[in-house]
């Protein structure tokens, strides 16, 4: 059982170079989250979908999009990296409202 | 302000005593709640759901004041194994969840 799968597990970006982070699960889960960890600032939510066709904003969207297209991929696009963009990216499921999210192990995006 | 607020420690305690950690939000719709664990460099893993009625799992007990807004965790007989991040989760929407900052724990022998 994969349940959250995220790829690349680290990548390094020249400021201005777009790319997408890669977010699966094989748990038929409606919800899927976005979040980033900063030090100091613990876990932000960046983007959510409640389910395929159906995203929203976080607290700290701006510079990324989201979309969903499937209810197992949730793929987190940043437009345009800055450094301050560097980050530990989580991406989490949960099958249904109110309940526990589960993560995927993370992507650690360096942006120079 | 912060909506999920908790004392980042660190929590320095030796081997078999118990610590408790705290967690207050400021959401008073918010729905449900849940206590985290995160090891270093590691993504978060659920520790427990939390319920007003008060829950445990093993050495875990878990705890919510809805009137007072806060959330508590208590560790019974601390482990080696138990140094960890514990993170305070909290959701109003009910689609995802608002997290504190952590909370440290550093079990000695």
């Amino acid at each position: 059982n994969a349940g959250v799968t995220q790829t690349p597990k680290f990548q390094v970006l020249k400021t201005g170079q777009s790319m997408t982070l890669q977010c699966a699960q094989d748990m038929n889960h409606e919800y899927m989250s976005w979040y980033r960890q900063d030090p100091g600032m613990g876990l932000r939510l960046i983007h959510y979908s409640v389910g395929a066709g159906i995203t929203d904003q976080g607290e700290v969207p701006n510079g990324y999009n989201v979309s969903r297209s499937t209810t197992e991929d949730f793929p987190l696009r940043l437009l345009s990296a800055a450094p301050s963009q560097t980050s530990v990216y989580f991406c989490a499921s949960s099958d249904g409202y109110n309940q526990p999210q589960h993560f995927g192990d993370g992507t650690r995006l360096s942006i120079l | 302000r912060k909506e999920v607020e908790q004392d980042p420690g660190p929590f320095n305690v030796p081997e078999g005593a118990t610590v408790a950690f705290n967690c207050t939000y400021s959401n008073s719709a918010s729905q449900s709640f849940f206590w985290y664990r995160q090891d270093c460099r590691k993504e978060p893993k659920l520790l427990m759901s939390v319920y007003s009625s008060g829950n445990e799992d093993g050495r875990f007990t878990a705890q919510l004041i809805r009137a007072s807004q806060y959330i508590s965790l208590l560790i019974r007989d601390s482990k080696l194994s138990d140094s960890a991040t514990y993170l305070c989760a909290v959701s109003s929407s009910g689609y995802a969840l608002n997290f504190g900052k952590g909370t440290s724990l550093l079990v000695t022998p």
